[in-house]
């Protein structure tokens, strides 16, 4: 079935460091990548996404590219804050229905200190 | 305007008590849907409804009931709950667009205690 695998963390970051958190997936077809984020005590929020091979998809200083040859959707940012310490989902959704179902990984808690 | 509403945020009930949780969204999205999820992990799909029809029940246990009323809300009813179902119960709509580009957007969940 279709997976998705996540760099595991908790991955502890400087500001302005830069960022990269791992996903890489399996599915049948060509699915829809996403980036979810989850702030403390929150619901998950859409970051990103991208819906065909080499789209890249960018939100507030985020960005991941939907790269095919090697099934991966890599979440990068140039210069993190600490108010991007939240945990980072992958997920895709595949198939042909009309509500596809979400498919997520593990998910990555990012901390970033001052 | 991408909101999904939930209330209340925060529930605590007993084994033997009866509640509800409350969804509403104004984007116009057919598709809705209910996750659960527990501390540390991914949120897991229970329901979905889409034309305000059950479409997919993901072997949910029967002490929650989800019900659609109409396209702008989704309610799920708790009974005879066990401990191990307290977790963050997220709401998410979509419009059931054919294909890969189905966008779900979440609420900020309900925070459940059974005790």
């Amino acid at each position: 079935g279709d997976s998705v695998t996540q760099m595991e963390g908790p991955v502890t970051l400087s500001e302005e460091a830069f960022l990269t958190i791992n996903c890489t997936y399996t599915a049948t077809g060509y699915p829809s990548l996403f980036w979810y984020v989850q702030y403390p005590g929150e619901g998950l929020q859409l970051l990103l996404k991208a819906t065909k091979a080499d789209d890249k998809g960018s939100n507030k200083g985020f960005e991941a590219t939907y790269r095919k040859e090697t099934t991966s959707f890599h979440l990068e940012k140039g210069s993190v804050q600490v108010s991007d310490s939240a945990v980072y989902f992958c997920a895709l959704i595949s198939g042909s229905g009309n509500t596809g179902k979400l498919i997520f990984g593990q998910g990555t808690t990012l901390q970033v200190k001052p | 305007d991408t909101e999904v509403t939930q209330t209340p945020k925060h529930l605590v009930m007993g084994m033997t008590n009866k509640k509800s949780l409350k969804c509403e969204q104004h984007m116009g999205h057919r598709a809705m849907y209910w996750y659960k999820q527990k501390a540390k992990k991914p949120p897991e799909l229970m329901f979905v409804y889409s034309y305000e029809k059950l479409s997919i029940n993901e072997s949910v246990p029967s002490r929650f009931s989800p019900e659609c009323p109409n396209s702008s809300l989704l309610n799920l009813h708790l009974h005879a709950l066990q401990p191990e179902d307290s977790a963050l119960y997220l709401c998410a709509s979509s419009q059931p667009t054919r294909g890969r580009q189905n966008i779900q957007y979440f609420g900020a969940g309900t925070r459940l205690s059974v005790l």
